[in-house]
């Protein structure tokens, strides 16, 4: 299963764009970049996922670079709700396991 | 509509007991999953259910027991709890099955073995 490299923590000012990077070089081709936030005491929360394509939604994109051996999730407007534990997880191919690491703590501050 | 249940929220209870854990979706998912979170944040699949049936059993003592009276729900067992099961639980579902689909999460159940 491919891992993934994520800072352990950042820091946003609100109304920013938050970017979280997230490095998995030994990504296979058929495998999904995934991505998942869990605020405090609350299940973890489906965010958005990707194969080559970027991809937008209503709370986030996910631009994925072309060698795909690394992405990043951007939050456009950070909002202090988005302070949380994010996710990103290579979804592997054989089970379809979310194996989820560390993540990155982001705090949005006033 | 809460899509993805889980009782009891929290769950205080002595070393040596037996409980359970209920989980309900009502999504309409073909598979359902039981994960823990144990102290230090780390958050692990246990098992996973597609209609029914056991498709991932994750390295879990035997005294965890899922079981899925039907598609809908699956609950979790766990006999003579010891100090090392204190965690939280989280059920999820997803559409189709474990690689292809997008898995939703319950709330969570707290369990604290005294």
């Amino acid at each position: 299963d491919a891992k993934t490299t994520q800072p352990p923590s950042m820091d946003c000012a609100e109304g920013r764009a938050a970017n979280l990077p997230c490095n998995h070089s030994t990504i296979s081709g058929n495998e999904y970049v995934y991505w998942y936030r869990q605020i405090h005491s609350q299940g973890p929360q489906y965010i958005i996922h990707g194969l080559k394509n970027n991809e937008t939604n209503e709370m986030a994109s996910l631009i994925i670079t072309e060698d795909r051996k690394s992405s990043t999730l951007i939050l456009p407007h950070a909002t202090l709700r988005d302070t949380a534990v994010y996710y990103c997880i290579v979804r592997s191919s054989n089970t379809g396991k979310l194996i989820f690491g560390q993540g990155t703590t982001l705090q949005v501050k006033p | 509509d809460t899509a993805v249940s889980q009782t009891p929220k929290y769950l205080v209870t002595q070393m040596g007991n037996d409980k359970s854990i209920k989980c309900e979706q009502n999504l309409g998912h073909d598979t359902m999953y039981w994960y823990k979170q144990d102290s230090k944040k780390f958050l692990k699949i246990m098992f996973s259910y597609n209609n029914k049936e056991l498709i991932i059993n994750e390295t879990v003592p035997n005294r965890f027991s899922p079981k899925s009276p039907d598609k809908a729900h699956l609950n979790l067992h766990i006999n003579s709890l010891e100090l090392g099961d204190s965690a939280v639980y989280f059920c999820a579902s997803s559409q189709a099955g474990p690689s292809t689909d997008t898995q939703y999460f319950g709330p969570g159940t707290r369990l604290t073995v005294l």
